[in-house]
């Protein structure tokens, strides 16, 4: 059973340009959840979807950022017009619909640099 | 809103001695999981150890332990007999439930360097 997957691993983008980030859950997995990791810091929570639906949103910022979660293909993170305050590395998780094991399962993280 | 707090920034320790990771936290719910992350140099988050709340035993993997105290709210991770591939930062997290699912704090986190 393959992991969490994400891509890119590593993308640069120029302040004003569009960043889209992918994350594939867990087989079996309908639940998505992203968070951001500043330099030096740990993992913030931004949102939480389940198929075609945002459960939680709280952690995302008002402006630039979206989320989405398709029937069919990956979870997307989208973030419009980056800022050198984007600069971070996004992790997205998943976990089944079943909470027994309470656990979610990480991706390796994508590292967004902003020049 | 849950806050966790790592109080200590870095740590160090020899091989094959014990060292204890420190991590409280903030809530006012009864029921919630508490986790400890490991994240290595490659950046992949990985579980190190749960631990239930309604649960009074500490949780133990292998080396790894942890002593809960729910009252103090506290939930610190005792590493035994380290090991040069401990080495990383280590990340605790509260999870609370929303809709069926966990949403995750993390605190700042401990950066464990192992001495050889």
């Amino acid at each position: 059973n393959a992991g969490v997957m994400q891509n890119p691993r590593h993308l640069v983008r120029r302040r004003g340009q569009e960043a889209r980030l992918r994350c594939s859950p867990m087989k079996g997995h309908s639940h998505v959840y992203w968070y951001r990791q500043l330099p030096e810091e740990g993992l913030k929570f931004m949102v939480y979807l389940q198929k075609e639906n945002i459960i939680d949103e709280s952690g995302m910022p008002k402006e630039r950022f979206s989320a989405e979660f398709p029937k069919e293909g990956p979870s997307i993170l989208r973030i419009q017009q980056v800022v050198r305050g984007d600069s971070a590395a996004y992790f997205c998780a998943s976990s089944p619909p079943s909470m027994s094991s309470y656990e979610q399962y990480f991706g390796p993280g994508t590292r967004l640099t902003v020049t | 809103a849950q806050t966790v707090t790592q109080s200590q920034p870095e740590m160090s320790v020899q091989e094959a001695e014990t060292v204890t990771l420190s991590c409280t936290y903030d809530t006012s719910e009864s029921d919630y999981y508490l986790f400890w992350y490991k994240q290595p140099p490659s950046r992949q988050m990985i579980l190190v150890i749960r631990q239930e709340a309604y649960k009074q035993q500490n949780a133990t993997e292998n080396r790894f332990s942890v002593n809960f105290q729910k009252a103090a709210k506290s939930f610190s991770l005792k590493i035994s007999d380290s090991q040069l591939g401990d080495a990383a930062m280590y990340f605790c997290a509260y999870g609370s439930f929303i809709q069926g699912a966990q949403k995750l704090v993390f605190g700042q986190g401990t950066r464990l360097t192992i001495n050889p």
